[in-house]
């Protein structure tokens, strides 16, 4: 079975330009979620989706958005980047949104803006 | 506010059992334990949970005190691709998003 995949693994940007990434669930998942890793930090949760609507999204400013396809895959826009976007951003998917169910995520994209 | 106590960093020999501990001392009574491991510069990856019961997976095995405030995660036989930063979660009610602590940094030595 087939894990969370994420495209691109690495990603150079300039400040100002936009962002693209995507993510595709697990086969039969219907929620996922966005993260942000920057260096040093912990994860930072940033947006969740489920059944193509986004039920919640984590402290981040309105140049961060979002998507989920009819198919379950998603895609998270930065617009206006900024240095201090360069991160990881992980993608995890699970079975029905909320709590208690594991989540579990992709290999991430690294996002360098220069 | 920290849910979650975990030693920064262990080491542990090749082949031995690794025994990660964890303190979740103010746990309420719907609220599970997680863990996840990552290895750096990849996605966290899930390990195992559980309420109340010790758990056991091909990964690894969950040990929780009868008073559900400390844990032990157990990997049997470590090996060197075990090396990577553990987290334990306690999660539940309406928590959809997981957040890390620092976690135990663990080496595996050969």
């Amino acid at each position: 079975e087939a894990g969370v995949t994420q495209s691109p693994t690495h990603l150079i940007k300039t400040r100002g330009q936009q962002a693209t990434l995507r993510c595709s669930p697990i086969s039969g998942h219907t929620s996922v979620y966005w993260y942000q890793q920057a260096l040093g930090l912990g994860l930072q949760f940033l947006l969740w989706y489920d059944e193509g609507e986004e039920r919640n999204r984590g402290n981040f400013p309105p140049r961060f958005s979002g998507r989920q396809f009819p198919n379950y895959s998603s895609e998270l826009n930065v617009n206006a980047l900024e240095l201090e976007d360069s991160a990881l951003y992980l993608c995890a998917s699970s079975y029905r949104g909320g709590s208690y169910n594991e989540q579990f995520f992709g290999p991430g994209t690294r996002l360098t803006v220069l | 506010d920290a849910k979650t106590t975990q030693p920064p960093s262990m080491d542990c020999a090749e082949g031995r059992a690794a025994n990660l501990p964890c303190n979740h001392s103010t746990i309420s009574g719907n609220e599970y334990v997680y863990w996840y491991r990552q290895i750096h510069s990849q996605g966290p990856q899930y390990i195992i949970h559980g309420l109340k019961n010790n758990e056991t997976n091909e990964m690894a095995s969950l040990i929780i005190t009868e008073d559900r405030k400390s844990s032990t995660l157990i990997l049997p036989h470590a090996t060197l691709r075990d090396t990577a930063v553990y987290y334990c979660i306690v999660r539940g009610g309406n928590d959809y998003k997981l957040s890390f602590g620092a976690g135990t940094t663990v080496t595996v030595r050969a």
